[in-house]
This record gives structure tokens, C-alpha cells and sequence, in this order.
């Protein structure tokens, strides 16, 4: 397996605009996670999806982000619009997960997305 | 509400040195904990995975331990290398609601 995949690797976009990230995780795996990065904040975790269905967004900033997971090999994250303040680097990792009593949740990462909004 | 945290946030050492790395967690419902190494501008690596089971694990040069009744986890290195400057990551996995919380990292510099 090409292990979780994320593209693009790098976005510059300025602010207002649009900006879609991408995430296809391992096959087979069935729990999707994203995460933010900065230095300030460290990781955090922004929604994470099992079985294609959003368990909390609790960690998504505003409104302005959402997230998508319409199958089981692709999820997009999405901010409409983009402010400088959201530039970071954002993850995505998947686990297969099998339920409560599982315990050998080995979490794949992926390469991030390094987004820049001027 | 699972919260996990790395102390010191940074740690300098001399090649050579064996040192150790720590991770608290404050839920102890805990299916296993997960350490990882990330380079600079680069993803994350898991190392080491340890089941709420287990009391370690160990990989080479590695040995990562799991005490929950006490909340902790340590990463062991021993002998440490140049090549091991990076940062790294403990993330406690809670399977209650599946969720994976990190702490802040360590980042570690090895001098030669």
C-alpha cells in the first residue's frame, strides 16, 4: 500500500479564496482523522470520520471549515473563505478501527498539506 | 476528556548519551499509546506502538513503556545518534469515542 496520501503537498492561495485539501487513506482502513499543525497550537485534531461518518468536529475552528467523506477511500477538507490565520500544515491519518476492545490502532499519517494564505 | 503532555518541550543532549522521553496522560481508558518522530517539514513516523496490555515495546534502539494506572509512557534511546534530532510525539489512543490526542512533542537535538 502507497500509505495515506494527501495532495496537494503545497497551496498558496490568497485570502477569500477557496481551498480544497485532499486525503485518500490506507485501504482497508476504516477511521480518518485531520489535523491542523502550527508551532503555537501543536497538533490538532479537527474531525475525524468511522465509517465515512463525521464522530465529532468539535476541534473545526468555524464555519468556514467542513469536511467530507463520501466514501471510504476519500475525504476533502475544505475552508470557504481562507484567512491568513489558517495557514499551517494539515494531516490526515487513518487507523482501522474495529470497534470497542480493538486495541492494535497502529494511526498511518500522511505526507500534510502545507497551506499558505496571504 | 483525554489530555497528554510532553515535558520539557525541548532537550539537548551529547552523541552517546542514553536518555529518556516522557508522555502523561490523563484518562487512563486507554487502548494504546503511540509514539511518533517527525523531521522538520516533513509527516509523522510511528515508532512504536504499545497496547493497554502491554507494559513495553522495543525496536532497536528504542524501548517505549506504558504505565496506566499512573498515566505514563516513556521513550527510551539509547545511544543516542545525530540522526535522531527530530521531534517526537506520544499520542494516547481513547477507544470510547476512537479518538487520538498528542501531546506537543519533544524536540530533541543530538550533538555530536
Amino acid at each position: 500500500d502507497a500509505g495515506v496520501i494527501q495532495s496537494p503537498r503545497h497551496e498558496v492561495t490568497e485570502m477569500g479564496q477557496e481551498v480544497t485539501l485532499r486525503c485518500k487513506p490506507i485501504s482497508g482502513h476504516n477511521s480518518l482523522f485531520w489535523y491542523r499543525q502550527t508551532m503555537m497550537r501543536g497538533l490538532e485534531l479537527l474531525i475525524y470520520f468511522n465509517n465515512n461518518v463525521p464522530i465529532d468536529d468539535s476541534g473545526m475552528p468555524e464555519d468556514r471549515f467542513s469536511a467530507k467523506m463520501p466514501n471510504a477511500s476519500f475525504s476533502t477538507l475544505k475552508i470557504q473563505p481562507s484567512e491568513p490565520r489558517d495557514s499551517a500544515v494539515y494531516f490526515c491519518a487513518s487507523i482501522l478501527y474495529l470497534g470497542y476492545g480493538t486495541v492494535n490502532t497502529e494511526a498511518f499519517f500522511g505526507q500534510g498539506t502545507r497551506l499558505t494564505v496571504v | 476528556k483525554q489530555e497528554v503532555t510532553q515535558i520539557p518541550a525541548a532537550l539537548s543532549v551529547p552523541e552517546g548519551e542514553n536518555l529518556v522521553l516522557n508522555c502523561s496522560f490523563t484518562d487512563s481508558a486507554i487502548y494504546n499509546l503511540q509514539w511518533f518522530r517527525q523531521d522538520p517539514g516533513k509527516g509523522l513516523t510511528s515508532l512504536l506502538l504499545i497496547q493497554s496490555s502491554q507494559r513495553e515495546q522495543t525496536s532497536g534502539r528504542l524501548n517505549a513503556s506504558l504505565d496506566k494506572s499512573s498515566g505514563r509512557s516513556t521513550l527510551y534511546i539509547a545511544a543516542s545518534q545525530p540522526g535522531d534530532s527530530a521531534t517526537y510525539l506520544c499520542a494516547g489512543f481513547t477507544g470510547a469515542n476512537s479518538k487520538l490526542t498528542f501531546g506537543k512533542g519533544i524536540t530533541l537535538s543530538v550533538r555530536p
